[in-house]
């Protein structure tokens, strides 16, 4: 059981735009910031968006990051076959004096 | 370039020991924290530890600590996870981060350790 929760799955189809969510806690999303990572199939993950809504360089506009008390989001438009990969937030929790990920998401562009 | 290139896969037995490593290069290795990743068939990303090379500062996740030993030396710009006697649930792919104030922003290769009888 992931202490940051995200749906097991999301969808849609390519060009479209699609949203995932991160529900956490006061002890951890609603103190901190939230990054997000990019785990293509079979690769290492990748950062793809840190404190709450910055891009690392190279990173296209397509991805955004949100954050609103204790949740986080992730979006995505202009949907390519390309972004079909596993979808993981992450933050500090302080009350468990550790680094937290959500369960993560699997992103299907149909 | 930052890079972090991580040890070759490994196939071990129930109870050997096994070290790992992550090599980084293209930044200063002491100046930056590293955490070890733990990623099981199928599953998610668990943080199991992280190291400060430059005075080799180790903290670790408490549904780790005791199972896993992380080291570095700064030396040769190199860091490991250790384990003194492995099992069938230490099977996964483990990968290093380096951390950048508050997140992860390079990362290894992964290492895949599969421990078999």
């Amino acid at each position: 059981q992931s202490v940051l929760t995200q749906p097991p799955s999301v969808s849609a189809a390519p060009g479209q735009k699609v949203t995932i969510s991160c529900s956490g806690s006061s002890s951890n999303i609603g103190n901190s910031y939230v990054s997000w990572y990019q785990q293509l199939p079979g690769t290492a993950p990748k950062l793809l968006i840190y404190d709450n809504n910055k891009r690392p360089s190279g990173i296209p506009d397509r991805f955004s990051g949100s954050k609103s008390g204790t949740s986080a989001t992730l979006g995505i438009t202009g949907l390519q076959t390309g972004d079909e990969a596993d979808y993981y937030c992450g933050t500090w929790d302080s009350s468990l004096s550790a680094w937290v990920f959500g369960g993560g998401t699997k992103l299907t562009v149909l | 370039e930052v890079q972090l290139v991580q040890s070759g896969a490994e196939v071990k037995k129930p109870g050997e020991s096994l070290k790992i490593s992550c090599k980084g290069s293209g930044y200063s290795f002491t100046s930056y924290w590293l955490v070890w990743v733990r990623q099981m068939p199928g599953k998610g990303l668990e943080w199991m530890g992280i190291i400060y090379p430059g005075d080799s500062d180790t903290r670790y996740s408490p549904s780790f600590q005791g199972q896993v030993t992380i080291s570095a030396d700064k030396s040769i710009s190199t860091a490991y996870l250790q384990w003194s006697s492995l099992k069938a649930s230490d099977t996964a792919m483990y990968y290093c981060a380096r951390l950048l104030s508050n997140t992860f922003d390079y990362w290894g290769q992964g290492t895949l350790v599969t421990v078999s009888s």
